[in-house]
């Protein structure tokens, strides 16, 4: 099966910048989604296709997808982004989508 | 404004069968793909089947091929998830998903906030 790893956790100060990785194998070859998730709260798709933003997104989210790693960046980060982030990948070889581990994001 | 209203969860021995329902409103039903995707408790998320908006397509993450079955009704707005040899390890808050377009391989726009299953004896 295709494994997909994110750090455990990612602490940033306010107004810094945040950069959440999600590797696999080629992951650059696949189209990567991410997902915020606060507490008791349901998932909320925050960039897709690697570097797209759903409309109501804030252009403080972007992404990028290259070789073994995509990364989810979040500029001027705000006490609000503290979350659970995960990231979403289509297995070709399975037919499934595969997330990743989850990281979750403390703002200091 | 799109709604998702899972139902259907609750408490079943291992061994046993129940069926989720996720009804839909606020968008064209049939031209979007359904999803569903567990959280056991304290863990992360894990996709467990999709559907295409016209049901051509299905799709099952390993752990439930063969014993889970999707399915959608789309003159009732609502797609299904047949749960069938239900195991401890299945125990998890199960989501409802809305694709952002027809076919299943797309991303999940919308949430419902999802319908909790617990497998014990």
């Amino acid at each position: 099966s295709y494994v997909v790893t994110q750090p455990p956790s990612v602490s940033v100060a306010p107004g810094q910048t945040a950069r959440i990785t999600c590797g696999a194998n080629k992951i650059g070859s696949r189209s990567v989604h991410w997902y915020h998730q606060k507490p008791g709260q349901a998932p909320v798709l925050v960039v897709y296709d690697d570097s797209d933003r759903p409309s109501g997104i804030p252009e403080r989210f972007s992404g990028s997808n290259s070789g073994n790693t995509a990364t989810l960046i979040i500029s001027r980060v705000e006490a609000g982004d503290e979350a659970d982030y995960y990231c979403q990948v289509w297995d070709t070889s399975g037919d499934q989508y595969v997330f990743g581990t989850g990281t979750k994001v403390t703002v200091l | 404004e799109v709604q998702l209203l899972e139902s259907g969860g609750g408490l079943i021995q291992p061994g046993g069968s129940l069926r989720l329902s996720c009804a839909a409103s606020g968008f064209t039903f049939s031209g979007f793909a359904m999803t569903w995707v567990r959280q056991a408790p304290g863990k992360g998320l894990e996709w467990v089947s999709g559907i295409s908006g016209s049901a051509a397509y299905t799709y099952y993450a390993d752990p439930v091929k063969g014993r889970f079955t999707i399915s959608r009704d789309n003159s009732k707005n609502t797609v299904y998830l047949q749960m069938n040899s239900l195991r401890p390890e299945d125990t998890a808050v199960y989501h409802c998903a809305k694709g952002i377009e027809e076919a299943a391989t797309n991303p999940l726009g919308n949430w419902g906030q999802g319908t909790l299953v617990t497998v014990s004896s």
